[in-house]
């Protein structure tokens, strides 16, 4: 199994700060046919269930504020909010599908300093 | 927009097998993959397997031996079931769309919550 490993486990941002956040995977996810890294991220506040943002490791979702925005290729991944704002208070999760067994980062805790 | 609804016995004992159905709702299911996940209480996520429409299926290998995934074409609806559970297997279990079955999940069921105990 390809192991996602995010950093830091948990972060405490100013509003209005930059929030940034990291995944490494054990292996490089990216498919050299066709140049795309499988790499998604997802938010996850309290009693919901995941919610996806970004797809192909930088294709933010439909709906999602352009305020998030994701980069990195082969191994190294980085979710950046741009502006934190109070409703970004979540759990954030970064996930492989190059591999047939998806496979989950421990996850994120961004807070509000 | 379609939509999904997880349904099933929020208690089940030990050693007894876990049946959970996942209801599609504003599209069909035909033609599609879909997928479980879960999260034990307080933790992370752990993909559990997809099916395709046809009726193909993938486990995550430490899942395979207890899990089988199942689709209704008439019903609209998919199913998990797991064998043998523990309490370990107690968890929210989300259905999900992987829309192409590429991987990303984008639709998401809200979760139901199925606690292992006697």
């Amino acid at each position: 199994d390809i192991v996602m490993t995010q950093s830091p486990d948990s972060l405490a941002v100013s509003l209005g700060e930059r929030a940034t956040i990291n995944c490494k995977s054990s292996q490089s996810v990216l498919y050299s046919s066709n140049n795309k890294n499988y790499l998604a991220w997802y938010q996850q506040k309290p009693g919901q269930p995941p919610n996806l943002l970004i797809y192909w490791a930088s294709t933010r979702e439909s709906g999602v504020p352009d305020r998030f925005s994701g980069s990195g290729s082969g191994t190294d991944f980085t979710l950046t909010i741009s502006s934190l704002q109070a409703e970004d208070v979540a759990l954030y999760y970064c996930q492989q599908y190059y591999d047939t067994q998806w496979t989950f980062g421990q996850g994120t805790k961004v807070e509000i300093k | 927009q379609v939509q999904l609804q997880e349904s099933g016995p929020g208690l089940v004992k030990p050693s007894e097998t876990l049946s959970l159905t996942c209801s599609v709702a504003g599209g069909s299911i035909s033609n599609s993959y879909w997928s479980w996940v879960r999260q034990p209480a307080g933790k992370g996520l752990e993909w559990i397997g997809r099916i395709h429409s046809s009726g193909s299926t993938l486990y995550k290998p430490s899942l395979k031996s207890r899990a089988t995934m199942s689709v209704d074409t008439s019903k609209n609806q998919f199913s998990l079931e797991l064998t043998s559970v523990t309490a370990a297997d107690s968890a929210v279990y989300y259905c999900t769309r992987p829309p192409g079955g590429w991987g990303f999940m984008d639709v998401w069921g809200k979760g139901t919550t199925v606690t292992v105990s006697s």
